[in-house]
């Protein structure tokens, strides 16, 4: 069971920003970087956002990132039809001494 | 930029050991650090453990026991080693590098990902 959780899953419309949460602790996000990515079946997993708020070069900025105390979020504006994938958080955690990952979020786009 | 694939056996018996080689290009081995993630059917993401040339590595500590990693500067590829398999290391095992040498932390890179069952 991951420490991170993310709801199951989140849902919009064509131009719609959705927001996904991701809630922590004091060991993990309250005291480490927060990393998204996105996964599609069959495709490479893609790095979203490092550092709680950074885009990577090739990262579009419709993808946006921030960190408040113990929990996340990933906000994605004007979402398109390829924006449908699963969505997970990530940071280190200091009590488990491990990388951990959030429980995942499934994107629909209605 | 960094080019990663998955290598290796897509089946493996109980209580033997699971190999995977990532095989890199578009970058040097020296200049990342490399990581392994697995996703068994339907559940969360798993972090294995990352290694750097030099040696500096984590292991996830519920793996740790019966996990190897090993980076091959002279081959410019990097590998995993599980053993004592069970049906619980069942998953999706992707291979992902570093954004840069830097930082461990962001997997700016990632393999498309190879399926290894575990079964007899």
């Amino acid at each position: 069971q991951s420490v991170l959780t993310q709801p199951p899953s989140a849902s919009g419309t064509f131009g719609q920003r959705v927001t996904i949460s991701c809630s922590g602790s004091r060991s993990n996000i309250g005291s480490n970087h927060v990393y998204w990515y996105h996964l599609l079946p069959g495709t490479a997993p893609k790095l979203l956002i490092y550092t709680n708020n950074q885009r990577p070069s090739g990262v579009p900025d419709r993808f946006s990132g921030s960190k408040s105390g113990t929990s996340a979020s990933l906000a994605i504006s004007g979402l398109r039809s390829e924006d449908e994938a699963d969505y997970y958080c990530a940071a280190w955690d200091d009590r488990m001494n491990r990388y951990v990952f959030g429980t995942g979020t499934k994107v629909t786009v209605l | 930029q960094v080019q990663l694939q998955e290598s290796g056996p897509g089946l493996v018996k109980p209580s033997e050991t699971l190999s995977l080689t990532c095989t890199v290009s578009g970058g040097s081995i020296r200049s990342y650090y490399w990581s392994w993630i697995r996703q068994p059917p339907g559940k969360e993401l798993e972090w294995i453990g990352y290694m750097f040339y030099s040696g500096s590595s984590s292991y996830n500590p519920s793996l740790k026991s019966r996990v190897t990693i090993l980076v091959d500067t002279s081959k410019n590829y990097f590998s995993l080693r599980l053993s004592s398999v069970t049906a619980a290391d069942t998953a999706v095992y992707y291979c992902a590098s570093s954004l840069s040498g830097d930082d461990w932390g962001p997997l700016g890179y990632w393999g498309q990902g190879i399926l290894v069952t575990v079964s007899s």
